[in-house]
């Protein structure tokens, strides 16, 4: 299966400020996918990231917060933009092939202060 | 009413024993299944996953689906202190080219 690094692992954050989560695949991927995770929680979508589109954004989730880009087969960012103490979560970066599935990264936990 | 409902528990049961965590779902368009562990501070990684309905056994586990209830099933037998985790159910209508959904995550933990 694909092998997914994830960074950064956690993070403290002043409030307004804006935090880049980086995706690195150790292969060619076509669909990536952004999710949140609050504790305690299951995992909530944010959006699909494929390479060459725009990123398809899940409701109650807004470009302008969580800008996403996807240069290329193997990479990915998510910024959390304008944070307040609620964005503080687990974001994790999945990816899908058809032959093994989904895997997930290891997740950045993000404190917001 | 959520697409997948999981029972999130916590469940504590005694080391050796056989646990059995379910989700129901109201999707029929979804065909595979999956299950995920997560342990505190990773990502989940992925335990079983099955197509349509059917039993699929790997080790101590048996995933079970049953489409006609809209019933999903994961046993784990002999259960260890290192099964401790959170596991999550997710499905998809295909596999590998679409979003999963998860339901809730059951905390388990296995007492010594």
């Amino acid at each position: 299966s694909a092998v997914i690094s994830q960074k950064p692992s956690r993070d403290i954050c002043q409030r307004g400020t804006s935090l880049t989560i980086q995706c690195q695949v150790d292969s060619q991927v076509t669909m990536m996918f952004w999710y949140r995770q609050q504790p305690g929680q299951s995992l909530t979508l944010i959006a699909t990231a494929n390479q060459g589109s725009e990123a398809t954004y899940e409701s109650g989730f807004v470009i302008d917060k969580f800008p996403i880009s996807r240069p290329n087969l193997t990479f990915s960012t998510l910024t959390v933009s304008n944070m307040s103490p609620e964005d503080s979560s687990i974001y994790l970066c999945s990816v899908a092939t058809t032959n093994y599935g989904y895997t997930f990264g290891s997740g950045t936990r993000l404190t917001v202060v | 009413q959520k697409e997948v409902e999981q029972d999130p528990g916590p469940l504590s049961v005694p080391e050796g024993a056989i646990v059995s965590l379910n989700c129901t779902y109201s999707n029929s368009a979804f065909q595979y299944f999956m299950w995920y562990r997560q342990y505190s501070r990773k990502g989940p990684e992925l335990l079983m996953y099955t197509y349509s309905s059917g039993n699929k056994e790997d080790g101590r586990f048996t995933a079970q689906v049953d489409k006609s209830s809209k019933y999903i099933s994961l046993f784990i037998r002999d259960s260890q202190p290192s099964d401790s985790a959170t596991y999550l159910c997710a499905m998809s209508a295909s596999f590998g080219n679409e979003k999963l959904t998860f339901g809730t995550g059951t905390r388990l933990t296995i007492i010594p």
